[in-house]
């Protein structure tokens, strides 16, 4: 399976900024998605990110506080904008190798303050 | 959407005994059913997966199975060890386009 890392691995933030994640896959990929998982959660997808096209968002999640990028077949970032205590949690970027495998990097651990 | 429901939530063994934990799903349409492993400070594995094609899959001390009419499937760890120690995760595809909707979570402790 594909080699996922993610920048940074964690990070401590003040409230009402903005934090960057860089998730980078060594081997070209159609599909990327990026999840949330808050302290002791299931996963939640955030969205879906093709290369090429807009990223599509689910129910609950915007593009103002959650803008991705996706240059290229084989990176994406996901900004977490204007950062409140809520935003408190790992968030993970996967890929997509098969009809719906999906493989998860190491996930990035956010903590607001 | 899909709903999918994970019991146990906390699992705790002996060491060499067997875990089996269930997740039961309501879209009738679902056709992928992944097992997920979730070490603390890392991302998700993927460790076993089955495709509505097929009834039961094993992988050395892993197996899963699924059973469609009652729409639930179910992971068996046996001879637990304690580097099994791990949050587990099922999965099933749903909503369209690519996406899979995970179930809350089982916390399995292996006690040596």
């Amino acid at each position: 399976s594909a080699v996922i890392s993610q920048k940074p691995s964690r990070d401590i933030c003040q409230r009402g900024t903005s934090l960057t994640i860089q998730c980078q896959v060594d081997s070209q990929v159609t599909m990327m998605f990026w999840y949330r998982q808050q302290p002791g959660q299931s996963l939640t997808l955030i969205a879906t990110a093709n290369q090429g096209s807009e990223a599509t968002y689910e129910s609950g999640f915007v593009i103002d506080k959650f803008p991705i990028s996706r240059p290229n077949l084989t990176f994406s970032t996901l900004t977490v904008s204007n950062m409140s205590p809520e935003d408190s949690s790992i968030y993970l970027c996967s890929v997509e190798e098969g009809a719906y495998e999906q493989y998860f990097g190491p996930g990035t651990r956010l903590t607001v303050t | 959407g899909e709903n999918v429901e994970q019991h146990p939530s906390t699992l705790s063994v002996q060491e060499g005994d067997s875990a089996v934990i269930k997740c039961t799903y309501s879209d009738s349409a679902s056709n992928y059913f992944p097992w997920y492993k979730q070490e603390l400070g890392k991302g998700p594995q993927l460790i076993i997966d089955i495709r509505s094609n097929v009834g039961e899959k094993k992988d050395q001390r892993i197996a899963v199975t699924l059973n469609k009419t009652a729409k639930h499937f179910s992971l068996h760890i046996t001879e637990t060890q304690p580097e099994d120690s791990a949050v587990y995760f099922c999965a099933t595809d749903s909503g369209g386009y690519q996406k899979v909707t995970f179930g809350t979570g089982t916390k399995l402790q292996v006690i040596p």
